[in-house]
């Protein structure tokens, strides 16, 4: 597989519990943010987002929240799966042309 | 994965030859990028287009070329390849003129 994985901050969690992974992001002025998830392999798949007018945003089983006083996002997943073992990373709007800044990411390690 | 395939998957080919890595999209989107990913640094964006003939550079464009002379196709050329180059490649495509981004399967290129 990819070995995206190294080098990350990672979380190990047990199968059912909720998990929360964080994010700080750098440009006061971003006012779009987005989570992705990154399989083993695979390409970045669009979780979530949540723009800056807003400081909650529920999807199915995930929630982001975002603090817009201390640039900080975060992503909490209910009743982690297995199948949500992964690399997480948030991403900020980043000027023109729709470009993003992309976070190092979090690898997410949930034990049976 | 909004109609986004890239070609090959993977590759391996010797220091200094040219190589050329495809983005094909089904969907008709106007702005385009690539990426490349690497351990420790996440995803960083090295060219983009904002449509047919219309590209520019970003973070990490040096010895990168970009061509995108269809709408659906999006070519990312290494003049001459160095082992530096050896990565992973996505390309994404924004829906809709916006920051909402969406990723192929990536390509992996190995630089011997």
């Amino acid at each position: 597989g990819e070995s995206v994985g190294l080098h990350l901050p990672t979380l190990s969690v047990q199968e059912g519990d909720n998990s929360i992974i964080n994010c700080a992001y750098s440009n006061s002025a971003s006012d779009y943010f987005i989570w992705y998830k990154q399989e083993s392999g695979k390409g970045p798949q669009f979780i979530i987002d949540i723009r800056s007018n807003m400081d909650k945003r529920q999807g199915q089983r995930v929630t982001v929240l975002l603090n817009k006083t201390v640039k900080h996002l975060s992503l909490q997943i209910a009743a982690t799966q297995p199948g949500d073992s992964a690399v997480y990373f948030c991403a900020e709007s980043g000027g023109s042309n729709y470009k993003l800044t992309f976070g190092k990411g979090t690898l997410l390690t949930v034990n049976p | 994965d909004a109609g986004i395939t890239q070609s090959p998957r993977h590759k391996v080919t010797e220091t200094g030859t040219p190589v050329t890595l495809r983005c094909h999209q089904t969907e008709n989107h106007r702005y385009m990028y690539w990426y490349r990913q690497d351990p420790g640094h996440g995803l960083r964006l090295i060219h983009y287009s904002y449509g047919v003939k219309d590209t520019d550079k970003g973070e990490v464009s040096d010895g990168y070329s970009v061509s995108r002379s269809k709408t659906e196709d999006f070519l990312l050329t290494l003049e001459s390849a160095t082992s530096s180059q050896t990565s992973v490649y996505f390309c994404a495509i924004s829906v809709g003129d916006s920051y909402e981004q969406y990723f192929g399967p990536g390509t992996r290129l190995t630089v011997t």
